[in-house]
């Protein structure tokens, strides 16, 4: 078990620019979360993968965001036509589908648009 | 919609002293899951504590506990012998149980917890 990796850890872009991020859960997670974090506040819902199925997605997730998750396994996150406000840490969870199913958290992906 | 607040931005404790957190939320289910994060600087969030709304038992892990108070919509962290280690910011979290069952946590706005020697 090597835990929730992300990549990449730091991305700095010029506004406009597409960006791609990586996630890879835990092996046996069925659940896949993204979250965003901006400076000094708490996470928050982006988006929700049950193994390969995107189950819901929040307001926050505009159309320039795209998420998928192909054969259930890792997981995409992209952002198109970046604006300055979409500078935040972006943070992947996984979990297991049971009653209480404890996220295991990534490093996340800072994101600093220029 | 479910919000979770927490109004302390930041904390202070002495090292060996004990510290409280404090988490309120709102909510109109009855069942639901709270939790603790830690994120350390430049590091992962991992959970401190869970506690299940049904059980009427405070949840104790170490020196981690908490003081939930279902009626009053209140769920606060006592850390109690303080280490320098547990300097972090510390996010309070809500998980309902009944609406989809998306298991998406709503976290606090955090509260960073500085550790004096």
């Amino acid at each position: 078990d090597t835990g929730v990796s992300q990549d990449p850890r730091h991305k700095i872009t010029k506004r406009g620019q597409n960006v791609t991020f990586r996630c890879d859960p835990i092996s046996e997670h069925n659940r896949l979360y993204w979250y965003r974090q901006t400076l000094g506040q708490g996470p928050e819902f982006l988006t929700y993968f049950q193994n390969e199925a995107q189950l819901e997605k929040s307001r926050l997730l505009s159309d320039r965001f795209s998420a998928e998750r192909p054969k259930g396994s890792f997981s995409t996150l992209e952002i198109q036509r970046t604006e300055q406000g979409d500078s935040a840490m972006y943070l992947c969870a996984s979990s297991l589908f049971i009653p209480y199913n404890e996220q295991f958290f990534g490093p996340g992906t800072r994101l600093t648009v220029l | 919609a479910q919000t979770v607040t927490q109004s302390q931005p930041e904390m202070s404790v002495q090292e060996a002293e004990t510290v409280t957190l404090s988490c309120t939320y709102d909510t109109s289910e009855s069942d639901y899951y709270l939790f603790w994060y830690k994120q350390p600087p430049s590091r992962q969030m991992i959970l401190v504590i869970r506690q299940e709304a049904y059980k009427q038992q405070n949840a104790t892990e170490n020196r981690f506990s908490v003081n939930f108070q279902k009626a009053a919509k209140s769920f606060s962290l006592k850390i109690s012998d303080s280490q320098l280690g547990d300097a972090a910011m510390y996010f309070c979290a809500y998980r309902s149980l009944t609406s989809s069952n998306t298991g998406k946590l709503i976290f606090g706005q955090g509260t960073t917890l500085q550790v004096k020697p």
